[in-house]
């Protein structure tokens, strides 16, 4: 399958610093890259779908402010979590897919574990 | 939008015996369900998926069924490992709505040695 991955795998800091989070497909162009949070043993929660040389759509509720997206290029889509606070601790993920797929078919990044302190 | 529900929430088999994780989803227009696999702090991977033109697929231990009338898609796996041991997510996926995937809330798999 096709490989997304996520840098850093885990990051800690301060309560008030700006914290960025890279995913990139390694092998494939990704038109199309998710970003999602997930809570200890819940399920994913789609943050934003983020769009190559476009704004990204976030969900209901999900400060884009709060959470800025760039998808500067087919094979990079950059979360910035801005002045962070300990409620931004959680687990994000992001998926692709490729450009010309026409499935659903998505692969997923190893995710990155913030810790606001 | 599609709504997926996910039993059980937790199961745990002895090893060699079976697992069986049931989804149902409300989109009747979804045609994409793929399970993925999660283990503890990493990201999920794809095991299986099926389209809805196809009842079953199987790929060595693992089977997914589609009741496309009933709505629902089940997970089988056959001669459990302790090594399958994870939280496994459903998912459904609409082709108009985005390229969106809607999850199930997970089932949390223990295989007892």
């Amino acid at each position: 399958g096709a490989v997304v991955s996520q840098h850093p795998s885990r990051v800690i800091c301060k309560s008030g610093t700006s914290v960025k989070i890279e995913c990139r497909s390694l092998d494939f162009q990704a038109t199309t890259m998710f970003w999602y949070r997930q809570f200890p043993k819940k399920s994913l929660m789609l943050m934003a779908t983020s769009n190559e040389g476009s704004k990204a759509t976030y969900e209901q509720g999900v400060e884009k402010d709060k959470f800025l997206i760039n998808h500067a290029s087919l094979t990079l889509s950059t979360l910035t979590v801005t002045s962070a606070h300990p409620e931004d601790s959680s687990f994000y993920i992001c998926s692709a897919r490729g450009a010309g797929w026409n499935t659903g078919e998505l692969f997923f990044g190893e995710g990155s574990r913030l810790t606001v302190l | 939008g599609e709504n997926v529900e996910q039993h059980p929430s937790t199961l745990s088999v002895q090893e060699g015996d079976s697992a069986v994780i049931k989804c149902t989803y409300s989109d009747s227009a979804s045609n994409y369900f793929p399970w993925y696999k999660q283990e503890l702090g990493k990201g999920p991977q794809l095991i299986i998926d099926i389209r809805s033109n196809v009842g079953e697929k199987k790929d060595q231990r693992i089977a997914v069924t589609l009741n496309k009338t009933a709505k629902h898609f089940s997970l089988h796996i056959t001669e459990t490992q302790p090594e399958d041991s994870a939280v496994y997510f459903c998912a459904a996926y609409e082709e108009e709505d985005d390229y969106k995937l809607s999850f199930g809330a997970g089932t949390t798999v223990t295989v007892r040695a």
